[in-house]
């Protein structure tokens, strides 16, 4: 069974463009999570969705990131536009919905450098 | 609101050495733990978790961790160390919201070094 798939790898932008950060799931999870991790910081929640829907976007740090899930498939993190201070490394995660511990399994993640 | 403190950002052990790394969290409900281990340019993954079942959680590659509530501590440890377990270690936890859901809180990482 695929894992938790990212695309790209690694982005490297200009200050001001934008960029669109691509994550897959596990098949049949329904709980989707992206996590920012900043150099030197924690990796810290940004948002969840659960099938296309979005839960929680509490952690979402300014509306220049905008995060969909259309179908309830794959989602999209898109930031515009980009700024230095969001240079870091981009994590999806996914579950079940109802999985005992909220187990979640991890993307490799995309490290994005904003220059 | 729930947090998690890793004690030292880096740990250098000797192969062969004991491995211990310190995690504390504060929670307001008794509480999931988890620790994820990142290896070099691979994902986040989940090393053991702990689900208020038995307070000693064995994990994967001979890694296993206490929970102790009396000091709100979740440390990792393994006897011996391998090369093979240099990488970054990160302790979070987990609430259940009102929701039913619930989000991971993480630790700031420790990286383990282990020399020859």
């Amino acid at each position: 069974e695929a894992g938790v798939t990212q695309f790209p790898s690694h982005s490297v932008i200009e200050k001001g463009q934008t960029v669109t950060l691509r994550c897959d799931p596990i098949s049949g999870h329904d709980n989707l999570y992206w996590y920012r991790r900043v150099m030197g910081k924690e990796i810290k929640f940004l948002l969840h969705f659960v099938k296309e829907s979005k839960q929680d976007e509490s952690g979402m740090p300014n509306n220049r990131f905008l995060a969909e899930r259309t179908g309830g498939t794959y989602s999209t993190l898109k930031v515009q536009p980009a700024e230095l201070e969001d240079s870091g490394v981009y994590f999806c995660a996914s579950s079940q919905v109802g999985s005992p511990y909220n187990e979640q399994f991890f993307g490799p993640g995309t490290r994005l450098t904003v220059l | 609101a729930q947090s998690v403190t890793q004690l030292g950002s880096h740990v250098s052990v000797s192969e062969g050495a004991l491995v211990l790394l310190r995690c504390n969290y504060s929670s307001s409900v008794p509480p999931y733990l988890f620790w994820y281990v990142q290896y070099p340019n691979q994902g986040l993954q989940l090393l053991l978790k702990y689900t208020s079942a038995a307070t000693l959680v064995k994990g994967i590659n001979g890694f296993e961790a206490e929970f102790k509530k009396s000091e709100t501590s979740f440390h990792l440890t393994k006897p011996s160390a391998h090369m093979s377990d240099a990488a970054e270690y990160f302790c979070a936890v987990s609430e259940i919201e009102d929701s039913g859901y619930s989000t991971l809180t993480f630790g700031k990482g420790t990286m383990l070094l282990v020399s020859p």
